[in-house]
């Protein structure tokens, strides 16, 4: 079964408005990843959050991660109608075990 | 970055023929690559772990005879989709670990979209 379920499952929002995907997952994890992928694509890595840590940013991107609740967020700050995708996370214990995803809209 | 590549993009095929998707690394080396499925608008599900000089680890519920894989050198793996049926058609991509191994980012290929009619 999938490791991680990710609430919204779809999200719409204007152009430079704030966009917090959440991912919660069941077991314990090395590490926890949020992959992008535009429609019909490969994926594309954007962040890794090592399950030591609970924050992490890059760029317009923020993770945090709590393993106590095993859970994570991913927010986008001033969203782009190009940061229109669908946003996976990802578990790694002993393999990458992906969530369900958030299809995210970002409109003009 | 790493480059990660996959031939076809696309395929269209007959029921029962067998049809081969490449995943390639471009510009590093990969003795372990991944396997995966998408279905339309659903997760990546992991089919199995492409291993250089050794066979392949399926994950449980995936047909070994039905999707072959062979990972003939450090920068290729084939997957074989055997006499494909309609129910085989979806999004296949492939994916290789960066430096550091399996632990860290994957780099993924830009997928190929098999339909069997």
């Amino acid at each position: 079964s999938q490791q991680g379920e990710e609430d919204p499952q779809a999200l719409s929002i204007q152009e430079g408005e704030n966009a917090t995907m959440n991912c919660s997952y069941k077991t314990s994890i090395n590490n926890l990843q949020w992959y992008r992928q535009n429609s019909g694509r490969g994926l594309v890595h954007l962040i890794l959050i090592r399950s030591n840590e609970r924050e992490k940013h890059s760029g317009r991107l923020r993770v945090t991660l709590d393993t106590s609740k095993k859970s994570s967020s991913l927010l986008i700050t001033a969203s782009r109608a190009a940061d229109t995708a669908s946003y996976f996370c990802a578990t790694f214990a002993s393999k990458l075990t992906f969530g369900t995803g958030t299809r995210l809209q970002v409109t003009l | 970055g790493a480059v990660v590549s996959q031939h076809p993009s696309w395929v269209i095929c007959k029921s029962g023929t067998s049809v081969k998707i490449e995943c390639r690394s471009l510009d590093f080396q990969a003795t372990t690559m991944f396997w995966y499925r998408q279905f339309p608008k659903q997760s990546l599900m992991l089919m199995a772990t492409s291993n250089e000089g050794s066979k392949a680890t399926y994950e449980q519920g995936v047909e070994k005879d039905k999707f072959l894989i062979n990972h003939a050198s450090l920068t290729l793996s084939t997957l074989t989709v055997t006499s494909a049926h309609p129910e085989d058609s979806s999004f296949y991509i492939c994916s290789a670990p960066g430096y550091g191994g399996s632990y860290n980012e994957q780099f993924f290929g830009p997928g190929t979209r098999l339909t069997v009619l």
